[in-house]
């Protein structure tokens, strides 16, 4: 059963980059029918779609965070990663990956468990 | 941006009872409408997609119905398992957005 599940650091400076990656096990990521996603939910402001990128490479992104975001894609060791800079301590948030089938019809119907990224000095 | 707006924002409801709730989109969405049940301390769940679409493995007491900018999310006869926050989301166009959210708590 494919599963994703999200690393990297939990605490984060101001003005710094919040960097976190998603592994992806049990299924390979290149496949042509799902697009690989990273939305985040902080108290604030709810559940927020940051972007997603295709395992080709491609990416979509949130425009109100398209000027600090990037996606990108390591097929070689089946991960996609998030990199969000100059964050501030709105960034708080628990940040999930997630799995959107995609073909008509979209849907995100695997998610990562989550891992809160909390802003601070 | 599309806005998802949901209601209630919350409501307390006894098992056994049938609940609904309701999103409205700021525009036309067709059927690019899914919904989703989360609990505390985990990840969203989907439970209908294209407004009407019982995802796999999922308990025929949820429905949803709708088309356009209303939208109705039911629980036949809720069970305890079933209180929890649930969201809909759409997506129509970019950027996908969620609603804020309704929490179904226990009267």
């Amino acid at each position: 059963q494919v599963q994703l599940q999200e690393s990297g650091p939990r605490l984060v400076k101001p003005s710094q980059t919040l960097s976190l990656t998603c592994t992806v096990s049990a299924g390979s990521i290149s496949r042509n029918d799902c697009y690989w996603n990273w939305i985040r939910q902080s108290p604030g402001k709810g559940l927020e779609w940051i972007g997603y990128i295709y395992y080709s490479g491609s990416t979509h992104y949130n425009p109100s965070l398209r000027s600090r975001v990037t996606i990108s894609v390591d097929t070689s060791k089946n991960q996609f990663s998030l990199k969000l800079n100059s964050v501030t301590a709105a960034d708080t948030a628990v940040y999930y990956c997630a799995r959107a089938v995609v073909g008509g019809t979209e849907y995100f119907p695997l998610w990562g468990q989550g891992a809160l990224v909390t802003v601070s000095s | 941006d599309i806005q998802m707006t949901q209601s209630p924002s919350s409501l307390s409801a006894s098992v056994g009872d049938r609940v609904t709730i309701t999103c409205q989109a700021s525009q036309d969405v067709t059927v690019s409408l899914n919904w989703y049940q989360q609990k505390p301390g985990k990840a969203p769940n989907l439970l209908i997609y294209d407004a009407s679409n019982l995802q796999t493995g999922v308990p025929s007491r949820f429905s949803g119905s709708g088309s356009g900018t209303h939208f109705t999310f039911t629980i036949n006869s809720l069970q305890p398992d079933d209180f929890a926050t649930y969201y809909c989301q759409q997506y129509t166009s970019f950027p996908w957005t969620f609603g804020q959210g309704t929490k179904v708590e226990i009267k």
